[in-house]
């Protein structure tokens, strides 16, 4: 496509459910980020993806996240048995080749809500 | 500890001034980025620096590897160029400045 795109742009659920958030890359594009944002504080890096593999998880804040990416394509964000804390937004952005001088591309986000 | 700071946290400016907004980090890095994110939430990447000084249009961004430091500027700043601006260093993994937000009063 011609952006990162990700779903769904909004999710509310309850404490104690699993989500699934999706990030649909830039065709090609084979570094892939997970980052949070909640309200009023800065970006967070999560988890970096090279391909299917992922050489960084350390951002990840407890075991109840984890992250798979499939073909070197699409990615997915579980986070399990939520808690309110997990509110916040998560952004996904890619590169195109996983360069520390590549350029990001930001998705629009899915903004999760947990009640 | 913040591996990157930002200053001024909150700027108001009146249109067609000229801004500059700072970033200083602590960590050795091979990048440094400018981010653009925009009232509607959306993030855009404005500029990546390893060295010297690169310019989009009005926006001028510096970087001085030896004083870890980096700064953005906008010239003759404009209602549009309203947003929060984040500063973001490559090392291994990435770290975010927490922000300055921008608002440029016609």
């Amino acid at each position: 496509g011609a952006g990162v795109s990700q779903s769904p742009s909004n999710k509310v659920t309850e404490k104690g459910k699993d989500v699934e958030l999706r990030c649909d890359p830039i065709s090609g594009h084979t570094a892939l980020y997970w980052y949070r944002q909640s309200l009023g504080q800065g970006l967070e890096f999560l988890i970096y993806f090279q391909g299917n593999s992922a050489p960084d998880k350390s951002g990840l804040p407890s075991d109840r996240f984890s992250a798979e990416r499939t073909g070197g394509s699409v990615s997915t964000l579980t986070i399990q048995r939520t808690q309110q804390e997990d509110s916040a937004v998560y952004l996904c952005a890619t590169t195109a080749s996983g360069g520390y001088t590549d350029t990001q591309y930001f998705g629009p986000g899915t903004r999760l809500t947990v009640l | 500890k913040n591996e990157v700071e930002q200053s001024p946290q909150n700027l108001t400016a009146q249109e067609g001034e000229f801004i500059t907004i700072n970033c200083s980090y602590s960590v050795g890095i091979s990048a440094l980025h400018w981010l653009q994110q925009h009232p509607g939430g959306g993030i855009v990447s404005l500029f990546m620096l390893s060295s010297g000084k690169k310019k989009h249009g009005r926006l001028i961004a510096t970087i001085n590897i030896q004083e870890k430091h980096s700064s953005l500027h906008i010239t003759a700043s404009h209602p549009r160029d309203s947003a929060v601006y984040i500063c973001a260093v490559r090392f291994n993994q990435f770290y975010f400045g927490t922000g300055t937000s921008l608002t440029v009063i016609p």
